[in-house]
């Protein structure tokens, strides 16, 4: 069974902390994606990855980066977490190429509190 | 640019009856693929259903077929015979072609009643 998995579904942390998020995924997908999700906004893109080290900013990257030094793991920094940054983060991958392949699979999201 | 608008943020539906989800999408690429996902308390994003650009028919996945009308740049979401376990958020999206982005609507939150 197809999985995406993510380091931890609860974190408080507090402002100025360095936080980390960790995905996994065992597809061997060559994109991998972070969203946070926000009531009303549904989900908006921080950043993405196609391939081993490469990055690229998606609509929301201040504040967050991002690191990719495997296939199967792509982590988002919050450099030095705010209150703003509370939120659901959500973790996905997905195959390359045209059609349904194009399906991003999900992981259970972590959610976030900044005090 | 890209967009996805869904205009419902809320739908009651009774169990056994049909529902549409609305969503409409703006894209100047000719190229692109519409996605519905579902997304139930659990919080975990379940891919249901895909339709091509190019696709001639709807596409059908059991209770679920999306109504899409190219000329109107809309993809709604129908399911059929809804069940209390439908009860959930749904999202509609889009990527094109040319790059690696999707992007998602704000989500229409559905409930079932029995």
């Amino acid at each position: 069974d197809v999985k995406v998995t993510q380091s931890s579904r609860y974190l408080v942390k507090r402002t100025g902390e360095k936080v980390f998020l960790e995905c996994v995924q065992d597809m061997d997908h060559e994109n991998m994606f972070w969203y946070r999700q926000d009531p009303g906004l549904g989900l908006r893109l921080i950043y993405f990855s196609y391939d081993v080290k490469m990055k690229e900013k998606g609509d929301i990257p201040e504040g967050y980066s991002v690191s990719r030094e495997k296939k199967e793991r792509f982590s988002l920094i919050l450099e030095s977490a705010s209150t703003n940054q509370t939120s659901m983060y959500l973790c996905a991958s997905s195959m390359t190429g045209t059609g349904s392949y194009n399906e991003q699979f999900f992981g259970p999201g972590t959610r976030l509190t900044v005090l | 640019a890209q967009k996805i608008t869904q205009t419902q943020p809320g739908m009651f539906v009774q169990e056994k009856e049909a529902v549409t989800l609305d969503c409409t999408y703006d894209t100047s690429d000719p190229s692109y693929g519409l996605f519905w996902y579902k997304q139930p308390s659990s919080g975990e994003m379940i891919f249901l259903i895909y339709q091509g650009s190019y696709d001639q028919q709807n596409a059908t996945e059991g209770r679920y077929s999306l109504n899409f009308q190219k000329a109107r740049k809309s993809a709604n979401l129908v399911i059929s015979a809804s069940q209390l376990g439908d009860s959930a958020m749904y999202f509609c999206a889009m990527r094109e072609r040319r790059g690696f982005k999707t992007i998602f609507g704000a989500g229409t939150r559905l409930f079932v009643k029995a």
